[in-house]
């Protein structure tokens, strides 16, 4: 089946620093690939749409300059929490689409759990 | 924007009965509406989508339903077995075609006792 992975699996960092986390679909092409934050006991939550070789859309409320997010090729996306403080703790969940149509599966990585101190 | 409630945040079930878990939607009607399975610490992993105009999908011991009438869906698992202890996350597209990602409810925490 296909898989995506995430790096790091967890990480942290002090607040101020900037943190990168890489999404990878490993046996298949993502046009799209999608970055959801899930704070403990609560639903993901979408942060942003993200297709390769444009730009990220993000959802209303999420800061576009503190997360930046992307995506050079149809395998790879990335998310930088940029001056990272202690409220973006969180665990960081991406998901990839193989195809266009929107009832296409999502599959979703393994998550990165953040802890800013 | 779209609300979505799941029945209860952990449901007990004796090894071998039915699990059946709800999800109840307020707003718009979905193109399709998704189940999920989440372990702590975990992505989720698909399991179940079914469109607007189906009634119910199967897959082995799982059976979804969907009811735009009364905005709801059921999740079923027969025969059920401590292995099915998770969280189950119900998901619908956020309009649009659905193209925009989707929106999750809060999920349910089933425990299958032995």
């Amino acid at each position: 089946g296909a898989v995506v992975s995430q790096h790091p699996s967890w990480v942290i960092c002090k607040s101020g620093t900037s943190v990168k986390i890489e999404c990878r679909s490993l046996d298949f092409q993502a046009t799209t690939m999608f970055w959801y934050r899930q704070f403990p006991k609560q639903s993901l939550m979408l942060m942003a749409t993200s297709n390769e070789g444009s730009k990220a859309t993000y959802e209303q409320g999420v800061e576009k300059d503190k997360f930046l997010i992307n995506h050079a090729s149809l395998t790879l996306s990335t998310l930088t929490v940029t001056s990272a403080h202690p409220e973006d703790s969180s665990f960081y969940i991406c998901s990839a689409r193989p195809g266009l149509a929107a009832t296409d599966t999502q599959y979703f990585g393994p998550g990165t759990r953040l802890t800013v101190l | 924007s779209q609300k979505i409630e799941q029945n209860s945040e952990a449901l007990n079930i004796q090894e071998g009965k039915t699990a059946t878990l709800t999800c109840n939607y307020t707003n718009y009607s979905p193109a399709y509406l998704q189940w999920y399975r989440q372990d702590p610490g975990r992505g989720p992993v698909f399991l179940l989508l079914i469109r607007e105009n189906e009634k119910e999908k199967r897959k082995e011991r799982l059976k979804v339903t969907f009811d735009t009438t009364l905005k709801q869906s059921l999740f079923h698992i027969t025969a059920s077995q401590p292995a099915d202890s998770a969280t189950y996350l119900c998901a619908l597209d956020k309009g649009g075609g659905g193209a925009d990602g989707l929106t999750f409810g809060k999920g349910t925490h089933l425990i299958i006792q032995p």
